[in-house]
């Protein structure tokens, strides 16, 4: 069984950039969260996606979107990067349920 | 508004000490409390709590919530340096799947 894995490790980017994280979800597991986690605080809810649609949204601007695939894996895109965005970037993947299996993160630098 | 709060913030202990970390949480429409550890990246599954008064148990932890008084407890006995990380709690609320996390307990321990 394949956990859940994201791409890639480490981005720096410079503000007003673009970005596009990666995650591969677990499998069977059809749905897909994405976290940010500042520096000394817990995972904050950016949005889960269930069978490719946006079920459930958290307290983050439109400049944050996402995708899901057929195979559920998973995209993140942040528009108009700023330095605030800097942070450590999780997926998830659950099969329909609770419980969240996290993969390694995303560590995304804006300069 | 709803939210988590971890405490202590953080810990430091020796090997062999028994450590109790809190977690307390006014979230409506609570569903479910969940912890995890996160050693460097990925948060990695220990308990999900969805009843009251029924202590969950994996080797040298466990875990109790307390529905009534709004609180969780996660026990470390014995402990270990491998167990050094940060424990974080989450929320789970009725009719969403997405995780409500505290900031965080950092747990260190000492040979």
């Amino acid at each position: 069984e394949t956990g859940v894995t994201q791409s890639p490790t480490h981005l720096i980017k410079t503000r007003g950039q673009q970005v596009t994280l990666r995650c591969s979800s677990q499998s069977g597991h059809n749905t897909v969260s994405w976290y940010q986690q500042a520096l000394g605080q817990g995972p904050q809810f950016i949005f889960q996606y269930y069978r490719e649609e946006e079920n459930g949204r958290g307290n983050f601007p439109p400049r944050f979107s996402g995708l899901q695939f057929p195979n559920y894996s998973s995209e993140l895109n942040v528009n108009a990067l700023e330095l605030d965005d800097s942070a450590l970037y999780l997926c998830a993947s659950s099969l329909s349920g609770v419980t969240q299996y996290f993969g390694p993160g995303t560590r995304l630098t804006v300069l | 508004e709803d939210k988590v709060v971890q405490s202590p913030l953080s810990l430091v202990v020796h090997e062999g000490d028994t450590v109790t970390l809190n977690c307390s949480y006014e979230v409506t429409n609570f569903r479910s409390l969940l912890w995890y550890k996160q050693e460097k990246k990925a948060p990695t599954f220990l308990f999900m709590l969805t009843s009251s008064g029924i202590e969950k148990k994996s080797g040298r932890l466990s875990s109790i919530l307390d529905k009534k008084e709004l609180f969780s407890i996660l026990n470390i006995t014995a402990t270990q340096t491998g167990d050094s990380a940060v424990y974080l709690c989450a929320a789970v609320q009725t009719g969403a799947n997405n995780l409500f996390f505290g900031t965080g307990t950092r747990l260190t321990v000492i040979p």
